[in-house]
């Protein structure tokens, strides 16, 4: 059964560090690697996307992915209070097929 | 990015009657849609695929009579929760592709549902 694992948390970072989430997946074959923040009561909204191995950035994000280990991670730059919410890891490992993770849940402390 | 958008954001509605929710594609042509549905401090829980045109691919488990999907045009899918009871209460949150090479998947803001 394909799957993708991430820990639920909470990981509790102090604002201004780095958060680092991390996520692993069990189907070889996936293609593309999505990465969601969903805040409390609300659907999930996209932070980005990765395809290919190495790091990709935008902004104060940064996803990276090992398709050999199979590990896919985003880091947060410069963590603020308002980054505090559940992050989503998602695979594409088939045609419209998409296996999400349970969620990190990430709290910035003030 | 995409937008989708949802209606209504919530409803309220006695047991034994159905509800529709809406899920529309905004700036984009939507050939697939998803329906999830979230409990309280729980995971995205996929319900179905629909497909414009063509019958919806439900999920093991989810009741197909119960949960009618219809998928009428490339910016509209239709969710409709029948016979409703209080275990259906739950966030009904629909999404679409909208990425031609990478199929990002964009969410709705969802729908919450209360049967009473």
């Amino acid at each position: 059964q394909k799957e993708v694992e991430q820990n639920s948390g909470p990981l509790s970072v102090p604002e201004g560090a780095i958060a680092s989430l991390n996520c692993t997946y069990s189907d070889r074959g996936s293609q593309s690697f999505f990465w969601y923040r969903q805040y409390s009561g609300k659907s999930p909204e996209l932070i980005m996307f990765i395809y290919s191995n190495g790091d990709k950035e935008d902004g104060r994000f940064t996803a990276q992915l090992n398709k050999a280990s199979q590990y896919v991670s985003l880091l947060i730059r410069d963590s603020q209070p308002s980054d505090s919410a559940t992050y989503l890891c998602a695979v594409n490992s088939g045609t419209y097929k998409y296996i999400f993770g349970t969620g990190t849940r990430l709290k910035v402390l003030a | 990015g995409a937008v989708v958008s949802q209606h209504p954001s919530w409803v309220i509605c006695k047991s034994g009657t159905s509800v529709k929710i809406e899920c529309r594609s905004l700036d984009f042509q939507a050939t697939t849609m998803f329906w999830y549905r979230q409990f309280p401090k729980q995971s995205l829980m996929l319900m179905a695929t629909s497909n414009e045109g063509s019958k919806a691919t439900y999920e093991q488990g989810v009741e197909k009579d119960k949960f009618l999907i219809n998928h009428a045009s490339l910016t509209l899918s239709t969710l409709t929760v029948t016979s409703a009871h209080p275990e259906d209460s739950s966030f009904y949150i629909c999404s679409a592709i909208a990425g031609v090479a990478y199929n990002e998947q964009f969410f709705g803001p969802g729908t919450r549902l209360t049967v009473l």
